[in-house]
C-alpha cells in the first residue's frame, strides 16, 4: 500500500482564518480523496481530486469553502476557508488501489477552530 | 435510511473471547465490502476485504450475505490490542466509499 503523509498533523486556528492541508503520497496515483471526520462520527467524503482537472465535490461541500489543488500525481492540498468552530474536525486524505478498490488513508490533520 | 448501518456497541469482552458483529447495507448493487479498523485518534486502516465466499485472516473472519445485505466480522481469541472501532465500508464499484458509524470493541484483561 502507498505511504501517505499529511501536514500539519494538527492546528488550532481562529475563526475567520483559512488553513491549507497538504497530502503527499510516495507513488503516483490517479485519484486522491479528501474526507472529514467530525467528533464521534464516521468519515464523510468532501471531494475527489484528479490531477489536471477540477475537483469533484460531494453534496454539501463547495469549492469556495474547500478549494483543492492537485498539481501532480503525488500531491494535493485542501484549504478550509473562513473557518468557524463547526469546521473543527479531522481531515484525511486517501488514495485508492484501482485493482481492488481498497483505499488507504493518511494520518489525518486534527483541526480545532476557536 | 443510512446506506451502511452498524451496531455501535460497545462490545466489552474478556481476553480470549470470541466477538462478532454485523453491518447492513441498503444498496443491493453494492460491489465491494471492507472492514477497516480505527484506533482512537488515528486514521482508519484496512483490516480486510470481504469476498463473496467469505474469508479469513488469522483470528479474523469476514462473511458476506448478499441476499440479506449484511456483512459480518468475527474475532476469535480476542487480544487487548483488538480494542478499536471497526468500520464497515461498502462501495458500489466506483471510488466512493460509504462508511458505517463504527462498532466499538473493548477487550479487557
Amino acid at each position: 500500500s502507498a505511504v501517505i503523509s499529511q501536514k500539519p498533523s494538527r492546528d488550532i486556528c481562529q475563526r475567520g482564518t483559512s488553513l491549507t492541508i497538504q497530502c503527499q503520497v510516495d507513488s503516483q496515483v490517479t485519484m486522491m480523496f479528501w474526507y472529514r471526520q467530525q467528533p464521534g462520527q464516521s468519515l464523510t467524503l468532501i471531494a475527489t481530486a484528479n490531477q489536471g482537472s477540477e475537483a469533484t465535490y460531494e453534496s454539501g461541500f463547495v469549492i469556495d469553502k474547500f478549494p483543492i489543488s492537485r498539481p501532480n500525481l503525488t500531491f494535493s492540498t485542501l484549504t478550509v476557508s473562513n473557518m468557524s468552530p463547526e469546521d473543527s474536525s479531522i481531515y484525511l486524505c486517501s488514495v485508492e488501489d484501482r485493482s481492488s478498490y481498497e483505499q488507504y488513508f493518511g494520518p489525518g490533520t486534527r483541526l480545532t477552530v476557536t | 435510511r443510512k446506506e451502511v448501518e452498524q451496531d455501535p456497541g460497545p462490545f466489552n469482552v474478556p481476553e480470549g473471547a470470541t466477538v462478532a458483529f454485523n453491518c447492513t447495507y441498503s444498496n443491493s448493487a453494492s460491489q465491494s465490502f471492507f472492514w477497516y479498523r480505527q484506533d482512537c485518534r488515528k486514521e482508519p486502516k484496512l483490516l480486510m476485504s470481504v469476498y463473496s465466499s467469505g474469508n479469513e485472516d488469522g483470528r479474523f473472519t469476514a462473511q458476506l450475505n448478499r441476499a440479506s445485505q449484511y456483512i459480518s466480522l468475527l474475532i476469535r481469541d480476542s487480544k487487548l490490542s483488538d480494542s478499536a472501532t471497526y468500520l464497515c465500508v461498502v462501495t458500489d464499484g466506483d471510488y466512493k466509499l460509504s462508511f458505517g458509524a463504527g462498532t466499538t470493541v473493548t477487550v479487557r484483561a
